[in-house]
């Protein structure tokens, strides 16, 4: 099976820095996804990485070690709106995504 | 606007009813999925299409059941609703299933309540 752990919960202040870590062991390994989900919405992708290393895309990063069986998704100059759950996904042998529990992140004013 | 429409948004139903979700798309996606998801447990794959003609059972598909008669319809089935099928259902679409980029588009999720 899938075993995919993240914090269940952050909360940090507007215009600050977090960083929401998720290990996994999984069947395999085809890279990894981060998704957004405001509460009450569909989720919606954030990022990919299947190579170690990070990857930016304006104020949100993710990196990925794969020896680690480890990533981490980086929100920098937090906005209320980026009040949300974020749910880490491993993409396994047979290309299929597994979920973590996804972790909530509450931006403080 | 292109994307995945789930009907209904909302049900509550009495357990050992009959209950179809429905699912359509509008992007030609090969792919479809159904997912439950729960509080604390996140998203589960309950059955799953890579292709008109073909599903397959994914990591939680006992009394559960799908169709894919063309590209466009994905629809859930619960022949017999138990309490413990209450849960938010996702229907989700991606181009391709066989490739580690495999970005999934969400639908809006239908809340499904069993008493």
């Amino acid at each position: 099976g899938q075993n995919i752990d993240q914090p269940t919960e952050m909360t940090a202040t507007e215009g600050a820095i977090v960083q929401i870590n998720c290990t996994y062991q999984t069947s395999g390994f085809n890279g990894l996804f981060w998704y957004q989900q405001h509460a009450g919405e569909a989720p919606t992708f954030l990022s990919y990485n299947v190579l170690d290393g990070l990857e930016e895309k304006g104020r949100f990063s993710s990196f990925l070690s794969r020896s680690k069986g480890y990533s981490y998704l980086l929100l920098k100059e937090l906005q209320m709106k980026d009040s949300a759950s974020y749910l880490c996904a491993v993409v396994s042998n047979d290309y299929k995504l597994s979920f973590g529990a996804g972790t909530t992140v509450t931006v403080r004013a | 606007i292109a994307g995945i429409t789930q009907a209904p948004t909302s049900q509550i139903l009495a357990a050992g009813r009959r209950m179809t979700l429905r699912c359509t798309q509008d992007m030609r996606h090969n792919a479809m999925y159904w997912y439950r998801q729960d509080l604390g447990l996140g998203l589960r794959l309950i059955h799953y299409s890579n292709t008109a003609g073909t599903t397959g059972k994914g990591e939680v598909p006992d009394g559960y059941s799908v169709s894919r008669a063309n590209t466009d319809d994905f629809p859930l089935t619960l022949a017999s609703a138990v309490p413990s099928q209450t849960s938010v259902y996702f229907c989700a679409s991606s181009d391709s299933s066989g490739s580690g980029a495999n970005v999934l588009t969400f639908g809006a999720g239908s809340r499904l309540t069993v008493l």
